[in-house]
């Protein structure tokens, strides 16, 4: 069984400041790991993906992902983080083959001017 | 124009009734699946259809029915509605089940309450 933990349901940040979004996965073979954001009244949008390669991983908005195997964490950064980047973050993993993609909780971004 | 759009966005109704929700995408996917989003944000997978074909039918009560009538539309149908069935359900499509690096594209939800 495939499972994901988002530790934190809030992480607050000044503008400016880096941002560190965390997820821990559970898997029985190679992990495809995936970050999903959500603005309000929004479906979720996809952020970037680890598949295979370089353990950074680079998205849309600046956003970078670190694929850690020993830790079995993918940790969504940002570098300065804007106000416009409060949302909500999704961490999702599948497990390859026809597994669905199963989603953690959700951890509220919220940054402040 | 809106890749994956469903309707309504908001349905408000009363125990026991019946009621639908569309999804349509148009993008050529050839998978769709139904979510649900629980009040504390939680994000629950339900059906997905693959080609007209039901592939992934989570423990979901049956009085919640899908149905595709082709690749393009996913309709979720909901019988007897209960106050457990407010959330927020969202549709999703990707280009194939079986590919793992694939990424899913969301609509943007429909507000369900039942009162």
């Amino acid at each position: 069984a495939q499972s994901v933990a988002q530790p934190e349901d809030q992480v607050n940040v000044a503008e400016g400041n880096p941002l560190t979004v965390k997820c821990t996965y559970s898997v029985s073979g190679n992990p495809y790991l995936f970050w999903y954001v959500q603005y309000p009244n929004r479906g979720l949008q996809f952020l970037l993906k680890y598949i295979t390669g370089d353990n950074l991983v680079k998205g849309s908005y600046g956003f970078e992902a670190e694929f850690n195997k020993s830790q079995t964490s993918f940790h969504l950064k940002k570098p300065s983080a804007l106000v416009s980047d409060s949302a909500l973050y999704f961490c999702a993993v599948r497990d390859g083959g026809y597994s669905t993609l199963t989603f953690g909780k959700g951890t509220m971004l919220l940054v402040s001017p | 124009d809106t890749a994956v759009s469903q309707t309504p966005k908001y349905l408000v109704t009363q125990m026991g009734n019946d009621k639908s929700i569309k999804c349509e995408q148009n993008l050529g996917h050839d998978t769709m699946y139904w979510y649900k989003q629980d009040s504390k944000k939680f994000l629950k997978i339900m059906f997905s259809y693959n080609n007209k074909e039901l592939i992934i039918n989570e423990t979901v009560p049956n009085r919640f029915s899908p149905k595709s009538p082709d690749k393009a539309h996913l309709n979720l149908h909901i019988n007897s509605l209960e106050l457990g069935d407010s959330a927020v359900y969202f549709c999703a499509s990707s280009q194939d089940r079986g590919l793992i690096n694939e990424k899913l594209f969301f609509g943007s939800g429909t507000q369900l309450s039942v009162l």
